[in-house]
């Protein structure tokens, strides 16, 4: 079984100031993709970013990034220049790799709540 | 629908009643997923539907909860004598259950059920 540990219940960071959100898995599988998933008051889960397990470049979206450390079993998110509107609950979590690389369950962690201020 | 639509968005019940909550995936949609997510924690998989295969029923928690699908159209999650630890959010999501890379889950807004 995989288990994900998100170690910072909470965080806060200054308008146009960056960020880092923490988070290690656990599992013996090799072939995997992980993910950072935001949550606004609205609870729809909105996603981030994603990265492909078997790239060692990091994934990049705009003003989000992420650090992979693969034998580590890290996966951290780097928001940079940060805007009110970040100010959410965030998830990473980990799908193994299905056959054929089609989708299977999240596993996520419990979270970190971000709160932007001026 | 222009999203995953959740209903009721909101439901209070007692203790030992029977619950249904309901969940309208994006249209053509062939993947399925309910998590819950209680106060403070991270989601946890219940089940998945994919297609006309078999549902992993994987992460259900007893034997009081349930879930339908009819082909590719609403799923309705039930939870039978309701209890309070049953108290949280429940969220579906749907996807084109294409190849990972191209995958996005949508993701509804979910019930709040509050066992009083």
């Amino acid at each position: 079984a995989q288990t994900v540990t998100q170690s910072q219940p909470e965080m806060s960071v200054q308008e146009a100031e960056t960020v880092t959100l923490s988070c290690t898995y656990d599992t013996s599988e090799n072939n995997y993709y992980l993910f950072w998933y935001k949550q606004p008051p609205s609870r729809q889960m909105i996603l981030v970013i994603r990265q492909e397990a078997y790239k060692q470049q990091n994934a990049t979206e705009n003003r989000f990034s992420v650090n992979f450390q693969k034998a580590a079993k890290s996966f951290s998110l780097k928001i940079s220049d940060s805007q009110l509107g970040d100010t959410a609950m965030y998830f990473c979590a980990f799908m193994k790799r299905r056959g054929g690389g089609t989708a299977s369950k999240l596993t996520f962690g419990t979270g970190t709540r971000l709160q932007v201020t001026l | 629908g222009a999203g995953v639509s959740q209903s009721p968005s909101n439901k209070v019940t007692e203790k030992g009643k029977d619950v249904e909550l309901r969940c309208d995936p994006i249209s053509g949609h062939t993947a399925l997923y309910w998590y819950r997510q209680r106060l403070g924690q991270g989601l946890e998989f219940l089940i998945y539907f994919q297609g006309n295969s078999a549902p992993d029923k994987s992460g259900l928690p007893s034997d009081r909860f349930s879930a339908e699908r009819t082909g590719e159209s609403v799923s309705t999650l039930t939870i039978q004598r309701t209890q309070q630890e049953d108290s949280a959010v429940y969220l579906c999501a749907s996807s084109l259950l294409r190849t990972v890379r191209r995958e996005k889950l949508f993701f509804g807004s979910g019930t709040q059920l509050s066992v009083l």
